[in-house]
């Protein structure tokens, strides 16, 4: 079966850190580049952060550049998004994409259902 | 940058009916377009990529179109199913550039 696996979210105090996985299966995932997403609850999609299929490339959106960090392990088929000096604007429901390319489609032809991030004290 | 701008934030159809959903880009995005479905719970489903390319296993009822600035989502015989927010997202301009990529959705409710 195709798919894609978030965990990782929970709560978190503000200014610590926290890294999701993604778990994918039943495509070759070293085909597309991927990405991350996130939704604030009862807001809109927010793109965040994308890896390119080999690791030779990374994009940030400018209100996580420089605190989140995007990496991918071709070997066990999985992304990650390692995020430091969390905010309490960054809670959100985190899903994973996938691009529809291995270069930069840069729109999303498969989803993972998400997993929660709350950064509260 | 580009702004995303859907319309209306709410449409409220019955059953049977058909829906027209709106999504316009403060400049011109060519074809460089795509439409997603979220429902809660459930992953969000890719529609259509670059304007009016319907995605794998997207019913008919389902169609797309425009070009440029202007773009439509029109879903005739509205199913139980296809009761969801509906996000438009450019990727003319990479978002990493800055800007909006997403527009800010559509729900479709009863």
């Amino acid at each position: 079966e195709v798919q894609l696996v978030e965990a990782g979210g929970g709560l978190v105090q503000p200014d610590r850190s926290l890294t999701l996985s993604c778990k994918t299966s039943g495509f070759r995932f070293d085909d597309h580049a991927m990405h991350w997403v996130r939704q604030v609850p009862g807001k809109g999609l927010e793109w965040i952060s994308g890896i390119s299929w080999n690791n030779s490339s990374e994009e940030y959106a400018q209100s996580v550049k420089g605190r989140f960090t995007i990496s991918r392990d071709n070997a066990k088929n999985s992304l990650y998004l390692k995020m430091s000096s969390l905010r309490t604007e960054d809670t959100a429901l985190y899903y994973c994409a996938r691009d529809k390319g291995s270069g930069w489609d840069w729109f999303f032809d498969l989803w993972g259902r998400g997993t929660l991030v709350t950064v509260s004290a | 940058e580009i702004v995303m701008t859907q319309s209306p934030a709410t449409l409220s159809v019955s059953p049977g009916e058909s829906a027209t959903l709106s999504c316009r880009a403060s400049r011109s995005v060519e074809t460089d377009l795509a439409w997603y479905q979220l429902k809660p719970g459930q992953a969000p489903r890719l529609l259509f990529y670059d304007a009016t390319t319907r995605a794998v296993g997207v019913p008919a009822r389902f169609s797309a179109s425009g070009s440029g600035s202007d773009f439509t989502l029109t879903i005739i015989s509205l199913e139980s199913e296809d009761f969801a927010v509906y996000y438009c997202q450019q990727y003319s301009m990479w978002p990493s550039w800055g800007g909006e990529t997403f527009g800010q959705g559509t729900k479709v409710d009863i």
